[in-house]
């Protein structure tokens, strides 16, 4: 059974900082692109970052860009997702997806049940 | 402000079909194949319902189908049930490994 398990998330004053994790089983990690997406509470999702099958491509979100790292273990078959100086607007529950193809597009078909950041004063 | 764009509501009664767009640019809709719907239900995580662009993955009723035409792309669900009352959003490949998602609309069979 495919799985992806986030951790990391928690309350966190505006400016600290946060590491989200996602350990995943189930599927050849090396063999697919993965993702963070993020939702606010009572509102859509929205695309944070993702990163290609062996990391040679990334990207972040506008909103992100800066301040958020992704990155992927292929020995620990996990993702992550650091997050320095956050602010209220990051306030959300993240979730680890993983993409259908080893690039981003072919649509994310395994979706973790999600990690809450609060970023409150 | 999303990056593309879904009308907020939609709604139809049971055995009813109904659509939803989804609009972006020559950009990301318009330029490439990669358009996802996704169903998300109540305090769920999302599930995939189409990628690129028409296809199902296994175990989505054939109910659900996609299509596209220019920068627009649509969700029609045919002989709606009861259990499809759920939040749609449809997601764009944007190049350079980016995704863009649409608002979200809210699908309520009456």
């Amino acid at each position: 059974e495919v799985q992806l398990v986030e951790s990391g998330g928690g309350s966190v004053q505006p400016g600290r900082s946060l590491r989200l994790s996602c350990a995943t089983a189930g599927f050849t990690f090396d063999d697919h692109a993965m993702h963070w997406v993020r939702q606010a509470p009572g509102k859509g999702l929205e695309w944070v970052s993702g990163i290609d099958w062996n990391s040679g491509s990334i990207a972040y979100a506008e909103s992100v860009k800066g301040r958020f790292t992704i990155s992927r273990d292929s020995a620990k078959t996990s993702l992550y997702l650091q997050m320095n100086s956050l602010r209220a607007d990051d306030t959300a529950l993240y979730y680890c997806v993983k993409d259908r193809g080893t690039i981003a597009g072919g649509g994310l078909d395994v979706w973790g049940q999600g990690t809450t950041v609060t970023v409150s004063s | 402000q999303s990056a593309l764009t879904q009308p907020p509501s939609a709604s139809g009664s049971p055995g009813q079909s109904v659509t939803i767009s989804c609009t972006g640019t020559s950009r990301d809709v318009g330029f490439y194949k990669y358009v996802s719907w996704y169903q998300q239900h109540p305090g769920k995580a999302p599930k995939l319902m189409i990628y690129e662009v028409n296809k199902r993955p296994s175990g989505v009723p054939d109910r659900f189908s996609g299509s596209k035409s220019g920068n627009t792309a649509s969700l029609t669900v045919s002989g709606l049930q009861a259990e499809d009352e759920a939040e749609y959003y449809c997601s764009s490949y944007g190049g350079s490994n980016n995704l863009l998602f649409g608002g979200g609309t809210k699908l309520t069979v009456l």
